[in-house]
């Protein structure tokens, strides 16, 4: 994707709490989204950044700093079947708000 | 309710050979875009619809092609497909495109050979 980066990878313990970091470009930003996508399967939506803050829903969270071009997408109580790549995406006026995708994070929860 | 449905799910073609592959959006969605998702790459983006008119297009070059019919279902076609070309072809629909959940599809594995 334009502009967009994202950890390759992450491990983290089973329970534990994970953070996984994005920056994208904030010249024509628009908004952010999280994605999840195991392996073999389409993504899923996870959530959606417009304003500054954090948005809390259930075990996940994300946070976007518009002003930095930061996001943050946070994971709590880990479970084994948080194991996935987790998609970073931002849209842009200048590209029809379509989704600009980073590489991925892959997440590997250990036991 | 159906959620996006693709077809075929796997295809295998030979180079410079011509492919066609269809997306059924979620009723009552207006927009589908498209895109390619290399093994261990995000997903990039080639197209996207809204009410049956191209709203943007991605970095490919001219041997893709798309378009939305009129129950908001969509075809991309690829031409003189190349190696380069093999990959995961998704489709995502939503309601207006911009700034709404994006709900994807399972995609179509294309493999040329």
């Amino acid at each position: 994707g334009q502009n967009i980066d994202q950890p390759t990878e992450m491990t983290a313990t089973e329970g534990a709490i994970v953070q996984i970091n994005c920056t994208y470009q904030t010249s024509g930003f628009n908004g952010l989204f999280w994605y999840q996508q195991h392996a073999g399967e389409a993504p899923t939506f996870l959530s959606y950044n417009v304003l500054d803050g954090l948005e809390e829903k259930g075990r996940f969270s994300s946070f976007l700093s518009r002003s930095k071009g930061y996001s943050y997408l946070l994971l709590k109580e880990l479970q084994m079947k948080d194991s996935a790549s987790y998609l970073c995406a931002d849209t842009r006026r200048d590209s029809g708000y379509a989704l600009n995708f980073g590489k991925g994070t892959s997440l590997l929860v250990t036991p | 309710d159906a959620g996006v449905t693709q077809s075929p799910t796997h295809l295998i073609k030979t180079r410079g050979q011509h492919v066609t592959l269809r997306c059924s959006p979620i009723s009552g969605h207006k927009s589908v875009s498209w895109y390619q998702q290399v093994l261990g790459q995000g997903p990039q983006f080639i197209f996207q619809y809204y009410e049956k008119e191209e709203r943007g297009r991605g970095n490919f070059p001219d041997r893709f092609s798309a378009r939305q019919f009129p129950n908001y279902s969509s075809e991309l076609n690829v031409n003189a497909l190349l190696l380069g070309d093999s990959a995961l072809y998704l489709c995502a629909s939503s309601l207006w495109g911009a700034n709404s959940e994006a709900f994807f599809g399972q995609g179509t594995r294309l493999t040329v050979v």
